[in-house]
């Protein structure tokens, strides 16, 4: 099986800008989640997709936003960018039908740099 | 409020020494208690979780964790180190009032010195 993809790994914006993670979620996964990870710390939940609709948001604005496409991709767009949104963007898949605790498959990440 | 604490912003052991990186954790509901692992500019890697049974779970690399409710602790050991097993570890939980969101500790940085 497949793995978890992301796409761009770097990525240098400006403040104001917008911008679009992508990530490939494993075969067969359902469930996708992104998270923030600010330099020094732990990951910070943004949402999660699940069959294309979002089912959970953590404290984030609604500049964050998501998609979810039937073939497993998904996509973080972030508008009018922000200093503070420089950190790491991780993408994670799971089958929720699989187990209630099916543990999460983290992609490698997107390093997003906001001049 | 869901919190997880990993005391320790940094833990060092030399090489062939057992290992331990402590979690505690605070929930209202039974805990689903994990443990990852992140290597430099890498994604986080599953190690082990507990979620209902023996309070001693075995995960990958030959890691283990204990589960001790008393304590609301779940500590990551290992018996004998490696120096491969350098790397940023991050403990996890969810309960059943956030079925779809983990909690994550601020990680702990593991070095193993030859």
């Amino acid at each position: 099986e497949t793995g978890v993809t992301q796409s761009p790994t770097h990525l240098i914006k400006t403040r104001g800008q917008q911008v679009t993670l992508r990530c490939s979620s494993q075969s067969g996964h359902n469930t996708v989640s992104w998270y923030q990870q600010a330099l020094g710390q732990g990951p910070q939940f943004i949402f999660q997709y699940y069959r294309e609709e979002e089912n959970g948001r953590g404290n984030f604005p609604p500049r964050f936003s998501g998609l979810q496409f039937p073939n497993y991709s998904s996509e973080l767009n972030v508008n009018a960018l922000e200093l503070d949104d420089s950190a790491l963007y991780l993408c994670a898949s799971r089958n929720a039908a699989s187990s209630y605790n099916s543990p999460l498959h983290f992609g490698n990440g997107t390093r997003l740099t906001v001049t | 409020a869901q919190s997880v604490a990993q005391p320790e912003d940094q833990v060092n052991v030399a090489e062939g020494n057992p290992l331990t990186v402590k979690c505690t954790y605070s929930v209202s509901g039974n805990p689903y208690l994990f443990w990852y692992v992140q290597y430099p500019n890498r994604g986080l890697q599953f190690l082990l979780k507990y979620i209902t049974g023996d309070n001693l779970v075995k995960g990958s690399y030959g890691f283990e964790a204990e589960f001790n409710k008393s304590q609301t602790s779940f500590h990551l050991k290992k018996p004998s180190a490696l120096v491969s097993d350098s790397a940023l570890y991050f403990c996890a939980v969810r309960d059943e009032e956030s079925n779809y969101q983990l909690i994550w500790g601020a990680g702990t940085k593991l070095i193993i010195k030859p």
